[in-house]
């Protein structure tokens, strides 16, 4: 059974880059061919926003609204994935969560199934 | 981007009855050439992630209970909870995968009355 499990830092300072690893088990990130491996954020009593995702090709997708600060890459030797959210601010504070995009179409667009537990990232000085 | 909008912001329903949420996109997320809306619905109780529940605006994944069930098309879609159990008290959200960026409705919340 695919799971999914990020880590990182759960304080981060204003203007500072904020760094996440997902780690899957269960399946490999190169054999899921048809599939998009996904970064997604809820603040805090809000609503779900999608970051960006890639695919087994290394195409990478991104949120227009995030994409000028965002960077997403893999290692598939550790069979994990990263993002990389530079200049922070309070209102990228959030749970962040990695997931499987199952492909519906090009773009980096399907649905999110299994998702990590989530890890909350605050940003504060 | 495609905006999705849920109504009602929440709602209090009796054990046993019907719950029924509405998603209306901005645009319509029928792709006319498979007949297929780019649709999903998804549970969220506290402190866990999202969990998927129907995808193709209508199709229940493995292991929803059947009281669940998602209709609608082109813009307007319902997510209905015939028979409403404890268990089902959470936060449910729509989301569009049609065109990028995918984007989600703002959650509607569901409690026992």
């Amino acid at each position: 059974q695919l799971q999914l499990q990020e880590s990182g830092p759960g304080l981060v300072k204003p203007s500072e880059t904020l760094s996440l690893i997902c780690a899957v088990s269960g399946g490999s990130l190169s054999t899921r061919n048809y599939h998009y491996w996904s970064w997604v954020r809820q603040p805090p009593g809000k609503g779900l926003e999608w970051i960006g995702n890639f695919d087994y090709s290394g195409n990478t997708y991104y949120n227009p609204s995030l994409k000028s600060r965002v960077a997403i890459s893999v290692d598939t030797s550790k069979n994990e994935f990263s993002m990389k959210l530079t200049s922070v601010t309070a209102a990228d504070t959030a749970v962040y969560y990695c997931a499987l995009t199952i492909n519906s179409g090009t773009g980096g667009r399907g649905w999110f199934d299994p998702w990590s537990q989530g890890t909350l990232v605050t940003v504060s000085s | 981007d495609i905006v999705m909008t849920q109504s009602p912001d929440s709602l209090a329903v009796s054990l046993g009855e019907r719950a029924t949420i509405n998603c209306k996109s901005s645009q319509s997320v029928l792709y006319s050439p498979n007949n297929k809306n780019y649709f999903a619905w998804y549970q969220q109780k506290p402190g866990q992630p999202p969990k998927l529940l129907i995808n193709w605006a209508s199709t229940r994944e493995s292991g929803v209970p059947d009281r669940f069930s998602g209709s609608g098309s082109g813009t307007d879609f319902t997510l209905s909870i015939s028979g409403l159990q404890a268990e089902d008290v959470a936060v449910y959200y729509c989301q569009q995968y049609y065109s990028s960026p995918q984007t989600f409705g703002q959650g509607t919340r569901v409690e026992v009355k």
